[in-house]
């Protein structure tokens, strides 16, 4: 089992709906979760960090945490065409270890 | 502002040359940090330097070598390349400790033949 699992994709969403993404982790232990943009043949780029339990919600992007059931998500409202890109989560221990990353899930959205 | 800067951004190499990536971030930042990036695979840590002075191993070290000449710069080095290290390299920089931002290097795409 990978320590960070996403769903590869492609994730196809029509415009203006509300894209899901989703990853899971396996140690228990975990305590920052990142979630970063990478678009085509381009560099990964921070969205949101998390750390509690819950919802954060920053502009469109709302990242949520489920710490007992080991699971942090992404959700995009009002979807875009700019939006179509690779979603990468990242999640560590704590400040003394590194951060383990997800393959990513491409998100494609269509006008 | 530059951010952080990688060079070369593409490079072929023959199996068994050398060579160096060369990364510099003018953010004043303490940490910085060498990936790799595979197809399905994500990003692999290859080695890092906590602060300047520091470096150590990461998931896949192997092949590599590195440099923190001074606060800015963080060179990796494959000594003897090998087809197996053809990827994307990418460099990276973050304020502190591994749960701050991490601010990425456009990539350097390796292809060893």
């Amino acid at each position: 089992q990978k320590e960070v699992e996403q769903n590869s994709g492609p994730l196809s969403v029509p415009e203006g709906a509300i894209a899901s993404l989703n990853c899971t982790y396996s140690d228990r232990v975990s305590q920052s979760f990142f979630w970063y943009r990478q678009y085509s043949g381009k560099s990964p780029e921070l969205i949101m960090s998390i750390y509690s339990n819950g919802d954060k919600e920053d502009g469109r992007f709302t990242a949520q945490l489920n710490k007992a059931s080991q699971y942090v998500s992404l959700l995009i409202r009002d979807s875009q065409p700019s939006d179509s890109a690779t979603y990468l989560c990242a999640v560590n221990r704590d400040s003394n270890y590194q951060l383990i990353w997800g393959a990513g899930t491409k998100l494609i959205i269509k006008p | 502002n530059a951010g952080v800067t990688q060079t070369p951004k593409f490079q072929v190499l023959k199996t068994g040359q050398s060579m160096t990536l060369q990364c510099a971030q003018d953010m004043n930042h303490n940490s910085m940090y060498w990936y790799r990036q595979d197809p399905g695979m994500g990003l692999r840590l290859i080695y890092y330097s906590a602060s300047e002075g520091t470096t150590d191993k990461g998931e896949v070290p192997n092949g590599y070598n590195v440099s923190r000449l001074n606060k800015r710069e963080f060179s990796l080095r494959l000594e003897s390349a090998a087809p197996s290290q053809t990827s994307v390299y990418f460099c990276a920089s973050s304020e502190g400790s591994w749960n701050t931002e991490a601010f990425f290097g456009q990539g350097t795409r390796l292809t060893v033949v």
